[in-house]
């Protein structure tokens, strides 16, 4: 049972570019989570999302930064014009129903680099 | 807003020591509680988690944690060392509210 995927593994791009991070999550999860950990620090939330819709997006940035989770294919965190604070890791996570809100199962995350 | 907190950012240990992970939380409504490792350039690995069951967890690895109301601690420990636990540890609470909230991290370098 293959777990949660993320892709890119490694992202770089320049300032006022697009960055585009992929998650898949595990076979059945219906429930996503995306996280950013800066350098030193722990992981925070950003988004919460189940098929369609977004629930929670209390820690999403206000500007540049969206996300969807589509009915079909992969979660998609997206921002544009990136600059240089945007250079992190970013997780997601998923879970089986909201019930299980707390188990939840990492991806390997993407690591984006802004030059 | 609730939280938790690891003290230490770096823990120093020799092979075959104990290892002692602190974390507390900030609630006096008793959450969900996860230690989680990561490996450099990995994802996290949930170690183990406290749901309001046994107070004392045991996970994988060798570690154990023990989840104290009166202290409001979550404190994660191993026995003994062993090389292949250098890694960052992050304690994690769960409030019901869909979101995991981590403490900043603890690095664990194992000494030889």
């Amino acid at each position: 049972n293959a777990g949660v995927m993320q892709n890119p593994r490694h992202l770089v791009r320049r300032r006022g570019q697009e960055a585009r991070l992929r998650c898949s999550p595990m076979k059945g999860h219906s429930h996503v989570y995306w996280y950013r950990q800066l350098p030193e620090e722990g992981l925070k939330f950003m988004v919460y999302l189940q098929k369609e819709n977004i629930i929670d997006e209390s820690g999403m940035p206000k500007e540049r930064f969206s996300a969807e989770f589509p009915k079909e294919g992969p979660s998609i965190l997206r921002i544009q014009q990136v600059v240089r604070g945007d250079s992190a890791a970013y997780f997601c996570a998923s879970s089986l129903r909201v019930g299980d809100s707390y188990e939840q199962y990492f991806g390997p995350g993407t690591r984006l680099t802004v030059t | 807003a609730q939280s938790v907190t690891q003290l230490g950012s770096h823990v120093s240990v020799s092979e075959g020591a104990l290892v002692l992970l602190r974390c507390n939380y900030s609630s006096s409504v008793p959450p969900y509680l996860f230690w989680y490792v990561q490996y450099p350039n990995q994802g996290l690995q949930l170690l183990l988690k406290y749901t309001s069951a046994a107070t004392l967890v045991k996970g994988i690895n060798g570690f154990e944690a023990e989840f104290k109301k009166s202290e409001t601690s979550f404190h994660l420990t191993k026995p003994s060392a062993h090389m292949s636990d250098a890694a960052e540890y992050f304690c994690a609470v769960y409030y019901n509210d869909y979101k995991l909230s981590f403490g900043a991290g603890t690095t664990v370098t194992v000494r030889a």
